[in-house]
């Protein structure tokens, strides 16, 4: 299907347990982008990525690793998960120059016990 | 640092009122946007605002950059249920392909 897609969409695991979730984009966008929502939060940048092999740190990057091998794949890694990281987490992908518009999958709600 | 202000971040109506909802930054965004957000669903755009001064209309939504592009509004005509939702803005932070959000308007209309 066309678009940017999440898995899994709910997830629940333990603390200190090793979580990936999974983001796949089919518009060959540049730019891609994870966020986690919080209440009271909004929207925070945890790592973003320009191109493949190309990937920065946004505004909450500790305890998450990302790596971007395709253009169409960034996955993000809880490596040793936290009851602080339970929140929803969406993808998102934006072409560059176009006002930076972004366009967000249907997030990953994490629970962690 | 640039940052966006959203207010209020809470406004419960009728079905049927007129709302506002405001987004405001000491900072010059060369765009702004708008996202409108449904529960269990990710953010999606709504507008996007590039000239100061600018007014877009999208059915009862009206949106407007301010003069100086450090500021924008949200006005809804007519509230109605289906309007209910978070709405974020954004505002483009230039060559680094990246978007500085509000913390978002939540609304409730009631019928």
């Amino acid at each position: 299907d066309a678009g940017i897609t999440q898995s899994p969409r709910y997830k629940i695991t333990e603390t200190g347990r090793q979580v990936t979730l999974m983001c796949h984009q089919t518009w060959s966008h540049s730019y891609m982008f994870w966020y986690r929502q919080d209440l009271g939060h909004g929207l925070r940048l945890i790592y973003y990525s320009a191109a493949a092999d190309i990937t920065d740190k946004g505004e909450v990057p500790d305890g998450y690793v990302v790596s971007r091998s395709k253009t169409e794949n960034f996955p993000l890694t809880l490596e040793s998960a936290t009851r602080s990281q339970t929140s929803v987490y969406f993808c998102a992908s934006n072409i560059a120059g176009v006002y930076n518009e972004q366009f967000f999958g249907p997030g990953t709600r994490l629970t962690v016990l | 640092t640039q940052l966006l202000e959203q207010s209020p971040q809470f406004l419960s109506i009728q079905e049927g009122e007129n709302l506002t909802v405001y987004c405001n930054s000491s900072s010059v965004f060369s765009s702004l946007q708008w996202y409108r957000q449904e529960p269990g669903e990710g953010p999606v755009l709504l507008v996007t605002v590039v000239t100061g001064g600018e007014v877009k209309k999208l059915k009862r939504l009206t949106f407007q950059f301010g003069d100086a592009r450090k500021d924008s509004s949200l006005h809804i005509t007519a509230a109605q249920p289906g309007d209910t939702g978070l709405y974020l803005c954004a505002g483009d932070a230039g060559n680094t392909g990246k978007l500085i959000f509000g913390q978002g308007t939540t609304l409730q209309v009631k019928p």
